[in-house]
Protein backbone atom coordinates (compact mmCIF):
# COMPACT_ATOMS: atom_id res chain seq x y z
CA UNK A 1 0.00 0.00 0.00
CA UNK A 2 1.02 3.66 -0.73
CA UNK A 3 2.88 6.05 2.02
CA UNK A 4 1.45 8.67 3.20
CA UNK A 5 2.75 11.83 4.51
CA UNK A 6 1.27 14.28 7.17
CA UNK A 7 2.01 17.01 9.46
CA UNK A 8 2.96 16.00 12.52
CA UNK A 9 0.84 18.66 14.44
CA UNK A 10 -1.73 21.42 13.44
CA UNK A 11 -3.96 23.84 15.52
CA UNK A 12 -7.24 25.19 14.82
CA UNK A 13 -9.67 27.79 16.38
CA UNK A 14 -12.90 26.89 17.87
CA UNK A 15 -15.39 27.28 15.10
CA UNK A 16 -13.70 27.42 11.99
CA UNK A 17 -13.12 25.08 9.78
CA UNK A 18 -9.79 22.28 10.22
CA UNK A 19 -8.28 21.60 7.15
CA UNK A 20 -5.95 18.41 7.24
CA UNK A 21 -3.82 17.66 4.57
CA UNK A 22 -2.57 13.78 3.18
CA UNK A 23 0.23 13.34 0.61
CA UNK A 24 0.02 9.57 -0.99
CA UNK A 25 1.88 10.34 -4.46
CA UNK A 26 2.36 6.82 -5.03
CA UNK A 27 -1.13 5.63 -4.88
CA UNK A 28 -2.12 2.88 -7.11
CA UNK A 29 -5.19 3.06 -8.96
CA UNK A 30 -7.21 0.74 -6.57
CA UNK A 31 -6.47 2.25 -3.87
CA UNK A 32 -8.83 4.16 -1.23
CA UNK A 33 -7.87 7.47 0.95
CA UNK A 34 -9.26 6.55 4.67
CA UNK A 35 -8.94 8.83 7.70
CA UNK A 36 -9.52 7.79 11.53
CA UNK A 37 -9.08 9.92 14.49
CA UNK A 38 -8.06 8.58 17.69
CA UNK A 39 -9.31 10.53 20.78
CA UNK A 40 -7.02 10.58 23.77
CA UNK A 41 -6.03 6.99 24.31
CA UNK A 42 -9.46 5.29 22.74
CA UNK A 43 -9.30 2.75 19.82
CA UNK A 44 -9.34 4.88 16.57
CA UNK A 45 -12.45 6.05 15.05
CA UNK A 46 -13.62 5.68 11.62
CA UNK A 47 -14.50 9.12 9.80
CA UNK A 48 -14.55 9.12 6.33
CA UNK A 49 -13.16 7.30 3.50
CA UNK A 50 -13.14 7.89 -0.75
CA UNK A 51 -11.57 6.38 -4.10
CA UNK A 52 -11.65 9.35 -6.01
CA UNK A 53 -14.81 11.24 -6.00
CA UNK A 54 -15.23 13.97 -2.92
CA UNK A 55 -17.23 12.55 -0.33
CA UNK A 56 -19.27 13.93 2.48
CA UNK A 57 -20.74 12.65 5.78
CA UNK A 58 -22.26 13.92 9.07
CA UNK A 59 -18.38 14.16 10.42
CA UNK A 60 -16.47 15.50 7.86
CA UNK A 61 -15.72 16.37 3.87
CA UNK A 62 -13.18 14.67 2.16
CA UNK A 63 -11.49 16.21 -1.03
CA UNK A 64 -9.20 13.97 -2.91
CA UNK A 65 -7.33 16.11 -5.61
CA UNK A 66 -8.23 14.72 -9.53
CA UNK A 67 -4.53 13.25 -10.02
CA UNK A 68 -4.82 11.62 -6.09
CA UNK A 69 -1.66 12.45 -4.82
CA UNK A 70 -2.86 14.37 -2.12
CA UNK A 71 -6.37 14.75 0.08
CA UNK A 72 -7.34 17.18 2.83
CA UNK A 73 -10.23 16.10 5.48
CA UNK A 74 -12.29 18.80 6.29
CA UNK A 75 -14.06 19.28 10.00
CA UNK A 76 -16.49 22.35 8.87
CA UNK A 77 -16.75 23.48 12.53
CA UNK A 78 -14.33 22.17 14.54
CA UNK A 79 -14.98 22.02 18.33
CA UNK A 80 -12.97 20.78 21.46
CA UNK A 81 -14.24 17.76 20.94
CA UNK A 82 -12.67 17.30 17.89
CA UNK A 83 -8.82 17.46 19.01
CA UNK A 84 -7.47 14.41 18.23
CA UNK A 85 -5.20 12.76 16.39
CA UNK A 86 -6.21 12.44 13.00
CA UNK A 87 -4.51 9.28 10.92
CA UNK A 88 -4.80 9.02 6.60
CA UNK A 89 -4.41 5.73 5.72
CA UNK A 90 -4.08 4.48 1.90
CA UNK A 91 -5.09 0.92 1.57
CA UNK A 92 -6.50 -1.89 -1.18
CA UNK A 93 -10.09 -3.50 -0.52
CA UNK A 94 -8.71 -6.80 1.59
CA UNK A 95 -4.94 -5.19 2.64
CA UNK A 96 -4.16 -4.24 6.05
CA UNK A 97 -4.54 -1.00 7.86
CA UNK A 98 -1.11 0.56 8.12
CA UNK A 99 -1.45 3.56 10.13
CA UNK A 100 1.46 5.85 10.84
CA UNK A 101 1.79 8.94 13.08
CA UNK A 102 -1.04 11.05 11.80
CA UNK A 103 -1.45 14.66 12.40
CA UNK A 104 -2.05 15.65 16.33
CA UNK A 105 -4.89 18.11 15.87
CA UNK A 106 -5.45 20.64 18.98
CA UNK A 107 -9.00 22.86 19.02
CA UNK A 108 -8.26 26.21 20.76
CA UNK A 109 -11.14 27.86 22.22
CA UNK B 1 -24.54 -4.71 20.71
CA UNK B 2 -21.18 -4.57 22.43
CA UNK B 3 -18.82 -4.56 19.51
CA UNK B 4 -15.55 -5.29 20.63
CA UNK B 5 -14.47 -6.55 23.71
CA UNK B 6 -11.52 -6.70 25.10
CA UNK B 7 -9.66 -8.34 28.33
CA UNK B 8 -7.99 -7.34 30.44
CA UNK B 9 -8.16 -3.82 30.04
CA UNK B 10 -4.84 -3.44 32.71
CA UNK B 11 -2.19 -5.45 32.96
CA UNK B 12 1.54 -5.74 35.36
CA UNK B 13 3.89 -8.39 34.24
CA UNK B 14 7.06 -9.58 35.06
CA UNK B 15 9.62 -10.35 32.89
CA UNK B 16 9.42 -13.25 31.52
CA UNK B 17 5.96 -13.84 32.36
CA UNK B 18 3.21 -15.04 29.60
CA UNK B 19 -0.30 -13.55 29.38
CA UNK B 20 -3.20 -14.07 26.61
CA UNK B 21 -4.68 -11.22 26.09
CA UNK B 22 -8.45 -11.66 24.58
CA UNK B 23 -10.70 -10.27 21.71
CA UNK B 24 -14.37 -11.23 21.39
CA UNK B 25 -16.39 -9.49 18.35
CA UNK B 26 -19.88 -9.91 18.02
CA UNK B 27 -20.54 -8.19 15.00
CA UNK B 28 -20.54 -11.53 12.62
CA UNK B 29 -17.18 -9.90 11.21
CA UNK B 30 -14.59 -12.19 9.41
CA UNK B 31 -11.51 -9.73 9.65
CA UNK B 32 -9.70 -9.51 13.42
CA UNK B 33 -6.66 -7.44 14.08
CA UNK B 34 -4.05 -6.79 16.85
CA UNK B 35 -2.54 -3.41 16.92
CA UNK B 36 -0.11 -2.03 19.80
CA UNK B 37 0.29 1.82 20.12
CA UNK B 38 3.63 2.68 22.40
CA UNK B 39 3.66 6.58 23.77
CA UNK B 40 3.50 9.05 21.26
CA UNK B 41 3.37 6.87 18.37
CA UNK B 42 0.98 5.47 16.18
CA UNK B 43 -0.42 1.75 15.69
CA UNK B 44 1.50 -0.57 14.24
CA UNK B 45 0.03 -4.08 13.07
CA UNK B 46 1.10 -7.01 15.03
CA UNK B 47 -0.81 -10.02 14.07
CA UNK B 48 -4.40 -10.36 11.73
CA UNK B 49 -6.80 -13.27 11.13
CA UNK B 50 -8.61 -12.42 7.41
CA UNK B 51 -11.15 -15.55 7.87
CA UNK B 52 -11.54 -18.26 10.84
CA UNK B 53 -8.90 -20.62 10.48
CA UNK B 54 -5.84 -17.99 9.20
CA UNK B 55 -3.31 -15.85 10.98
CA UNK B 56 -0.80 -13.74 9.28
CA UNK B 57 2.17 -11.79 10.28
CA UNK B 58 1.72 -8.12 10.22
CA UNK B 59 4.82 -5.41 11.18
CA UNK B 60 5.60 -6.23 14.77
CA UNK B 61 5.32 -9.95 14.93
CA UNK B 62 8.20 -11.22 17.33
CA UNK B 63 7.47 -12.24 20.91
CA UNK B 64 4.20 -12.86 19.91
CA UNK B 65 1.72 -15.76 19.07
CA UNK B 66 -2.30 -15.66 17.93
CA UNK B 67 -5.10 -17.74 17.80
CA UNK B 68 -8.32 -17.40 15.91
CA UNK B 69 -10.55 -20.03 18.39
CA UNK B 70 -13.66 -19.34 16.42
CA UNK B 71 -15.17 -16.44 14.47
CA UNK B 72 -15.60 -14.40 17.59
CA UNK B 73 -12.75 -14.73 19.17
CA UNK B 74 -8.93 -13.90 18.41
CA UNK B 75 -6.18 -14.22 21.22
CA UNK B 76 -3.16 -12.17 21.49
CA UNK B 77 -0.18 -14.37 23.69
CA UNK B 78 2.97 -13.29 24.73
CA UNK B 79 4.69 -16.12 26.00
CA UNK B 80 8.01 -14.02 27.72
CA UNK B 81 6.94 -10.86 28.09
CA UNK B 82 9.88 -8.30 27.84
CA UNK B 83 10.00 -4.62 28.71
CA UNK B 84 9.92 -3.71 25.16
CA UNK B 85 6.44 -5.24 24.96
CA UNK B 86 5.01 -2.38 27.49
CA UNK B 87 1.89 -0.82 25.04
CA UNK B 88 -1.51 -0.59 24.64
CA UNK B 89 -2.78 -3.34 22.70
CA UNK B 90 -5.64 -2.50 20.33
CA UNK B 91 -8.00 -5.28 18.79
CA UNK B 92 -9.91 -4.68 15.59
CA UNK B 93 -12.53 -6.29 13.50
CA UNK B 94 -13.99 -5.41 10.04
CA UNK B 95 -16.12 -7.69 7.55
CA UNK B 96 -19.30 -8.07 5.24
CA UNK B 97 -22.36 -6.38 6.33
CA UNK B 98 -20.97 -2.81 7.59
CA UNK B 99 -22.38 0.20 6.32
CA UNK B 100 -19.21 1.47 4.90
CA UNK B 101 -16.91 -0.69 3.26
CA UNK B 102 -13.33 -1.68 5.34
CA UNK B 103 -14.12 -0.08 7.93
CA UNK B 104 -12.59 -0.94 11.18
CA UNK B 105 -13.99 -1.60 14.93
CA UNK B 106 -11.67 -1.10 17.59
CA UNK B 107 -11.96 -1.65 21.04
CA UNK B 108 -11.11 -0.16 24.27
CA UNK B 109 -7.25 -1.14 24.36
CA UNK B 110 -5.72 -3.08 26.88
CA UNK B 111 -2.76 -1.26 28.70
CA UNK B 112 0.13 -3.88 29.50
CA UNK B 113 2.85 -3.06 31.49
CA UNK B 114 6.06 -5.38 31.57
CA UNK B 115 8.34 -4.45 34.64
Amino acid sequence: DAKTTQPPSMDCAEGRAANLPCNHSTISGNEYVYWYRQIHSQGPQYIIHGLKNNETNEMASLIITEDRKSSTLILPHATLRDTAVYYCIVRATGNQFYFGTGTSLTVIP
Amino acid sequence: NAGVTQTPKFQVLKTGQSMTLQCAQDMNHNSMYWYRQDPGMGLRLIYYSASEGTTDKGEVPNGYNVSRLNKREFSLRLESAAPSQTSVYFCASSGAGTSRVGELFFGEGSRLTVL
